[in-house]
């Protein structure tokens, strides 16, 4: 089992509508929890962070943990084509070594 | 402007040859990281520096090797060992030790194996 899991996609929405991207986690003790767009041959943007259960907000995106269902997700709202991207969940574990796990991503297709 | 630099953009290297991988950042932080990235694919840990002058193996450190002499260096260094290196490589830094987990990339390093 991985130990940082998302759909690869792609996802395909049209321009306007809600995104919701999805990661789910295999440790429990997860401190941490990041989402990153990368555009193609770019490098990875940190966009989102989340500590806590709930909802976080910032602007159009918003992230949400359960750490019950050790799961986390990320809304983009009111999608453009420019939020076209591979999306990346990432994830602190347990101990203190400051270590990510990232899963795969998810392929996002916002259409006109 | 602050920020983690990597150089060169491009690299291309001849079966056998030792080649070296720059990574600078001028943050102050206390943390850097390698990953590797192959197409289609997430981010895989190759090193790891927590502090000058000590450093961690990744999930997949055969191959590579790194230094930490200075708070702002963590060059990687990708020897004959590795037996397919054609990926791209992305430098990381964090605070982590003076608080905050966030890793911050740099631009990438594009290596081919011709």
């Amino acid at each position: 089992q991985k130990e940082v899991e998302q759909n690869s996609g792609p996802l395909s929405v049209p321009e306007g509508a809600i995104a919701s991207l999805n990661c789910t986690y295999s440790d429990r003790g997860s401190q941490s929890f990041f989402w990153y767009r990368q555009y193609s041959g770019k490098s990875p943007e940190l966009i989102m962070f989340i500590y806590s259960n709930g909802d976080k907000e910032d602007g159009r995106f918003t992230a949400q943990l359960n750490k019950a269902s050790q799961y986390v997700s990320l809304l983009i709202r009111d999608s453009q084509p420019s939020d076209s991207a591979t999306y990346l969940c990432a994830v602190r574990g347990s101990g203190n070594t400051g270590k990510l796990i990232f899963g795969q991503g998810t392929t996002l297709q916002v259409k006109p | 402007d602050g920020g983690i630099t990597q150089s060169p953009k491009y690299l291309f290297r001849k079966e056998g040859q030792n080649v070296t991988l720059s990574c600078e950042q001028n943050l102050n932080h206390d943390a850097m990281y390698w990953y590797r990235q192959d197409p289609g694919q997430g981010l895989r840990l190759i090193y790891y520096s927590q502090i000058v002058n000590d450093f961690q193996k990744g999930d997949i450190a055969e191959g590579y090797s790194v230094s930490r002499e200075k708070k702002e260096s963590f060059p990687l260094t990708v020897t004959s060992a590795q037996k397919n290196p054609t990926a791209f490589y992305l430098c990381a830094s964090s605070p982590f030790a003076s608080g905050g987990d966030e890793q911050f990339f740099g631009p990438g390093t594009r290596l081919t194996v011709l």
